[in-house]
């Protein structure tokens, strides 16, 4: 069966430090991959997608960035975090772009 | 651009039924999700209808799909204090390879 893996489940860094979330997922290969973030308020709002290794499409212009180095592996990143990066970050996947997404636990952020 | 809303709070009384309310705007969507997410966690899906459908049942959980008004609900039997958590409803339309989401109904089940 598929399972996806996110960590780490909570992270407080200060300003200007970097950041390195990573997401993997099992028992599927070619996956569709995303990252969310959800605010305080609750509102989930999509930050990246891939449909394959090495492509990456940014839904918001933002101060992170994402990468996709193997094909069930993907990497939320940033090289100087604001304070407005504080929040909870969701990786999902999904066999097609057509079909339902699969979560991973989320990782708190909080930016000190 | 699409657009999905749903009611921010809804209590009810453990043993009664739940139902939570969903509305969206684009015609296109093909497909809809229910996802439930409790206190610090992910979110888990509880459930999907293709917009050819009007019902779908799953145990203790309906759905019902009004696509002329573009309405979408879930009907909670019984609910137990476990249901408590906020529940979001998604949609995908065909063009789009994403979920849009609402932003989620905090479900409070009262003993």
């Amino acid at each position: 069966s598929q399972t996806i893996h996110q960590w780490p489940a909570t992270l407080v860094q200060p300003v200007g430090s970097p950041l390195s979330l990573e997401c993997t997922v099992e028992g599927t290969s070619n996956p569709n991959l995303y990252w969310y973030r959800q605010a305080a308020g609750r509102g989930l709002q999509l930050l990246f997608y891939s449909v394959g290794i090495g492509q990456i499409s940014s839904e918001v212009p933002q101060n992170l960035s994402a990468s996709r180095p193997q094909d069930r592996q993907f990497i939320l990143s940033s090289k100087k975090l604001l304070l407005s990066d504080s929040g909870f970050y969701l990786c999902a996947w999904s066999v097609t772009e057509y079909t339902e997404a699969f979560f991973g636990q989320g990782t708190r952020l909080t930016v000190v | 651009g699409e657009d999905v809303e749903q009611s921010l709070f809804l209590s009810v009384r453990e043993g009664d039924s739940s139902v939570i309310n969903c509305t969206y705007t684009d015609s296109s969507s093909t497909y809809l999700y229910w996802y439930k997410q409790e206190p610090g966690a992910g979110l888990q899906l509880l459930t999907y209808i293709f917009s050819n459908m009007d019902m779908k049942q799953d145990q203790r959980l309906t759905v019902l799909l009004n696509k002329k008004d573009k309405h979408l609900s879930l009907r909670i039997a019984d609910t137990q204090t476990g249901d408590s958590a906020i529940y979001f409803c998604a949609e995908k339309s065909g063009s789009a390879r994403q979920l849009t989401f609402g932003s989620g109904t905090q479900l409070t089940v009262l003993p």
